[in-house]
């Protein structure tokens, strides 16, 4: 099974940016890496999504390295709605799988 | 444009019963993915339907089934309930091989006593 490995849980300060970082060493080639974030008592929601160089939208930016056996999600700015669990998945190239497989994802919790 | 909704948002069963639970797509959406979340565990896939027809499926049990209807709702169902089956299920939409975001619905809390 497709297999990212992330934190348990992070801390940051509220309007400090955060890292994210998530390692998927065994990726291959036609994975791409997204991003999905659950808030409390809500279903996961879209971050952002990337397969070699590094994506920027209006929620976050998402760092891959060059090997691609790690990337880093940064929020520039946190703020307390994004206290939030976050997973990093690997997802097929190919159109017609839509399966997301979710791990345990990282607890982030923002300090005002 | 309507979000993915679903319902009811918590029920309670008893043990060897059956439930049916529904989920609405978001408009123009013809793929519909179905997770089961247990308490403090990320989502995991049970099955998805594209166009009505199941289109992968992951390591649940026959007794849980789906249909998804040509207005691309959905109903998952679930027979001979077990106290496991107790989670957050939730339902996903998206536009097959258009898109890769899928968007989810606030789930339905099932518990089984």
């Amino acid at each position: 099974d497709a297999k990212t490995t992330q934190p348990n849980s992070m801390e940051s300060n509220e309007e400090e940016p955060v890292h994210l970082p998530c390692n998927h060493s065994t990726i291959s080639g036609t994975d791409y890496i997204h991003w999905y974030r659950q808030l409390p008592s809500q279903g996961p929601e879209y971050v952002i999504h990337g397969l070699t160089s590094n994506v920027n939208n209006r929620m976050a930016s998402l760092a891959i390295a060059e090997d691609r056996k790690s990337s880093t999600l940064i929020l520039h700015r946190a703020t307390l709605r994004d206290a939030a669990v976050y997973y990093c998945i690997r997802r097929p190239l190919f159109f017609g799988n839509e399966k997301l497989t979710f791990g345990t994802g990282t607890r982030l919790t923002i300090i005002p | 444009e309507t979000g993915v909704t679903q319902s009811p948002t918590h029920l309670i069963k008893t043990r060897g019963q059956q439930v049916t639970l529904r989920c609405s797509s978001q408009s123009g959406h013809n793929t519909v993915s179905w997770y089961q979340q247990a308490l403090g565990q990320g989502p995991q896939f049970i099955f998805q339907y594209y166009r009505e027809e199941e289109n992968g499926r992951g390591n649940f049990p026959p007794r849980f089934s789906g249909l998804q209807f040509p207005n691309y709702s959905s109903e998952l169902n679930v027979n001979a309930l077990e106290l496991d089956d107790s989670a957050l299920y939730l339902c996903a939409s998206s536009l097959a091989r258009e898109s890769y975001e899928q968007y989810f619905g606030p789930g339905t809390r099932l518990t089984v006593t």
